[in-house]
């Protein structure tokens, strides 16, 4: 079956505009996570959801940034008023119940200019 | 451990050399561990995964080693090839709620 996906791959934006990320995960899995990866560095959590619970949001940076995620399945990153220091990639990864192994999609690259 | 913003730390070996990455975690509590390699413009893969049941897993190559009691585990790649080179991630189980969280990773670059 197909992995975990993201839209745009690219992203290249003016500071001060809004920004949404798509995320869709694999069919039937129930977590979903998104990270953010600044060049050469590591990853850096920012959000985590799992079923129907309340999504963990204790790693978003700012109240700029938010995430929705519909019926349980596709998630949305939105970042208000980007900032320059927003530009990295963005990573989206899935999970299934139970099992610990996130699964990757291949991020989307936002540069703000 | 869990941190993050860091600069990677690198590991540069010759081809055919064995190559160990080391990763501390600061959770007690974390009971399962997976290392994953992130090659360029890639999202990171499994390579291999530990309980804390264990203290040693074997792979195609690579072997995982856990010590729990200074909270430290290591990922070791017999005859490093230039395939391998990729930036090394460990990542530990926290909680039972399908949550891992990441350390700052190892970039390993192999030298033919």
């Amino acid at each position: 079956g197909a992995g975990v996906s993201q839209s745009p791959s690219n992203k290249v934006t003016e500071k001060g505009k809004d920004v949404e990320l798509r995320c869709d995960p694999i069919s039937g899995h129930t977590a979903l996570y998104w990270y953010r990866q600044s060049l050469g560095q590591g990853l850096e959590f920012l959000i985590y959801f799992q079923g129907n619970s309340a999504p963990d949001k204790s790693g978003l940076p700012s109240d700029r940034f938010s995430a929705e995620r519909t019926g349980g399945s596709v998630s949305t990153l939105t970042i208000q008023r980007t900032q320059q220091e927003d530009s990295a990639v963005y990573l989206c990864a899935s999970s299934s119940i139970g099992v610990y192994e996130q699964y990757f999609g291949p991020g989307t690259r936002l540069t703000v200019t | 451990g869990e941190s993050v913003g860091l600069h990677l730390p690198t590991l540069s070996v010759q081809e055919g050399d064995n190559s160990i990455i080391n990763c501390a975690y600061s959770n007690s509590a974390s009971d399962y561990f997976i290392w994953y390699k992130q090659e360029s413009g890639k999202g990171p893969q499994f390579i291999i995964d530990i309980r804390s049941n264990m203290d040693k897993r074997q792979g195609q190559r690579v072997t995982v080693l856990l010590n729990k009691t200074v909270k430290h585990l290591s990922l070791q790649i017999a005859a490093t090839q230039p395939g391998d080179s990729a930036v090394y991630f460990c990542a530990g189980a926290v909680g039972g709620n399908n949550d891992m969280r990441f350390g700052a990773g190892t970039r390993l670059t192999v030298k033919p």
